[in-house]
């Protein structure tokens, strides 16, 4: 009875690799979001998406990029990976018509970049 | 722009000591205010909140007043225990404003330490 649930929960790989992490909530959530929280444990949003618009912090390179196959799903795809992608990257959602936006986080998968 | 400005840690207390951990905001509009707490090895769990200004929120003996006139919404609680030892987080959300979908903005994090 997870609410949010990310797999892998580590995930090890070489530079210029492609890779997915996954994210799944059964909390019947509209809006998804990706968190990346690096090395000194500072957080930033990378995207929120709910069923209608997708909206993509403008720092993130156009390696990353989200993909829902349905609302329940945020899956996270990296392309060219490189050493500076190495971070706790974060999985979250919420209700945009509940009380007021909070925020239901994963537990984090580690990627690290060799 | 909209930022979220928390005391730097470390934090280390012991236990039974009173805490505050400082935290101001600059928002363009009337934001909800946050406190998460991240235990070591675990993902963000959320505190307790604030809508409005006024508003005291409070979870396991934690409280933060949403201050308006000074942008703040300090954490405080009155007698840590070792098992408070974790970083916490200060955070806003600003709703259908610049595009956002109420994506959080967190401060940088403070790490407690509660030694027995």
């Amino acid at each position: 009875d997870t609410a949010v649930s990310q797999t892998p929960k580590y995930l090890v790989t070489q530079m210029g690799n492609d890779k997915s992490i996954k994210c799944e909530q059964n909390l019947g959530h509209d809006t998804m979001y990706w968190y990346k929280q690096d090395s000194k444990k500072f957080l930033k949003i990378m995207f929120s998406y709910n069923n209608k618009e997708l909206i993509i912090n403008e720092t993130v390179p156009n390696r990353f990029s989200p993909k829902s196959p349905d609302k329940a799903h945020l899956n996270l795809h990296i392309n060219s990976l490189e050493l500076g992608d190495s971070a706790v990257y974060f999985c979250a959602s919420s209700q945009r018509t509940g009380s007021p936006y909070e925020q239901y986080f994963g537990p984090g998968t580690r990627l690290t970049v060799t | 722009g909209n930022s979220v400005t928390q005391m730097e840690g470390p934090v280390t207390l012991s236990e039974e000591a009173f805490l505050t951990i400082n935290c101001t905001y600059t928002a363009t509009g009337y934001p909800s205010l946050f406190w998460y707490v991240q235990y070591p090895g675990e993902g963000l769990q959320l505190l307790l909140k604030a809508t409005k200004a006024d508003d005291k929120g409070s979870n396991k003996g934690f409280e933060a007043t949403y201050r308006k006139e000074t942008t703040s919404f300090h954490l405080e609680k009155g007698s840590v225990q070792v098992s408070d030892s974790a970083v916490y987080f200060c955070a806003l959300t600003l709703m259908n404003y610049g595009g956002s979908q109420g994506n959080l903005i967190f401060g940088k994090g403070t790490k407690l330490s509660v030694k027995p």
